[in-house]
């Protein structure tokens, strides 16, 4: 059973701080990891995708993949209240095709 | 709007009837997935289809559920005779299927069975 685990937290930060987010995957032969964005009662939001060993930046988030420890991390520097959401990572074997998806980490951000 | 479109948005159906619900995939996008989100629950894969083909169904269950991509109109998951436990969030996502292989979720279709 291919699996995508994540903190279910709740993860609270104060407003102007670093949300760290993390995401382990079972699988070894995965390919393509994302991560969205749920805010309650809405649908999943893209806001993050990484292919390749390393980081990768967009404006205030940084992801960041280690396939030999089988790792994803989600970065959100100068968190806001408008962060707080549930975050999926989620993970495919293929070039396309079907996400796995982690039970999500809420986070909450504190004026 | 050029997202995935879902319709419709909230669905109430009795224990036994049926249920259809509708995707259009982004524009230029014909790769068209099917997830389902149960209550307090993460979102499960279901079906990956391509127009007049379904690429992977490993994770539709194996009775009163089916899904199509014809190749006019819209995707369609359909579920007889719902039971109780079908009543879940139900999200259809696109993708172009060459190139960038990013999934873009519709707004979701909310399935009460009563």
């Amino acid at each position: 059973q291919k699996e995508v685990e994540q903190n279910s937290g709740p993860l609270s930060v104060p407003e102007g701080a670093i949300a760290s987010l993390n995401c382990t995957y079972s699988d070894r032969g995965s390919q393509s990891f994302f991560w969205y964005r749920q805010y309650s009662g809405k649908s999943p939001e893209l806001i993050m995708f990484i292919y390749s060993n390393g980081d990768k930046e967009d404006g205030r988030f940084t992801a960041q993949l280690n396939k030999a420890s089988q790792y994803v991390s989600l970065l959100i520097r100068d968190s806001q209240p408008s962060d707080s959401a549930t975050y999926l990572c989620a993970v495919s074997e293929n070039q396309g095709g079907k996400l796995i998806f982690g039970q999500g980490t809420e986070l909450s951000v504190k004026p | 709007n050029a997202g995935v479109m879902q319709n419709p948005r909230h669905l109430v159906r009795r224990r036994g009837q049926e249920a259809r619900l509708r995707c259009s995939p982004m524009k230029g996008h014909s790769h068209v997935y099917w997830y389902r989100q149960l209550p307090e629950e993460g979102l499960k894969f279901m079906v990956y289809l391509q127009k007049e083909n379904i690429i992977d169904e490993s994770g539709m269950p194996k009775e009163r559920f089916s899904a199509e991509f014809p190749k006019e109109g819209p995707s369609i998951l359909r579920i007889q005779q719902v039971v109780r436990g079908d009543s879940a969030a139900y999200f259809c996502a696109s993708s172009p299927g060459t190139g960038p292989l990013e999934q873009y979720f519709g707004p979701g279709t909310r399935l009460t069975v009563t």
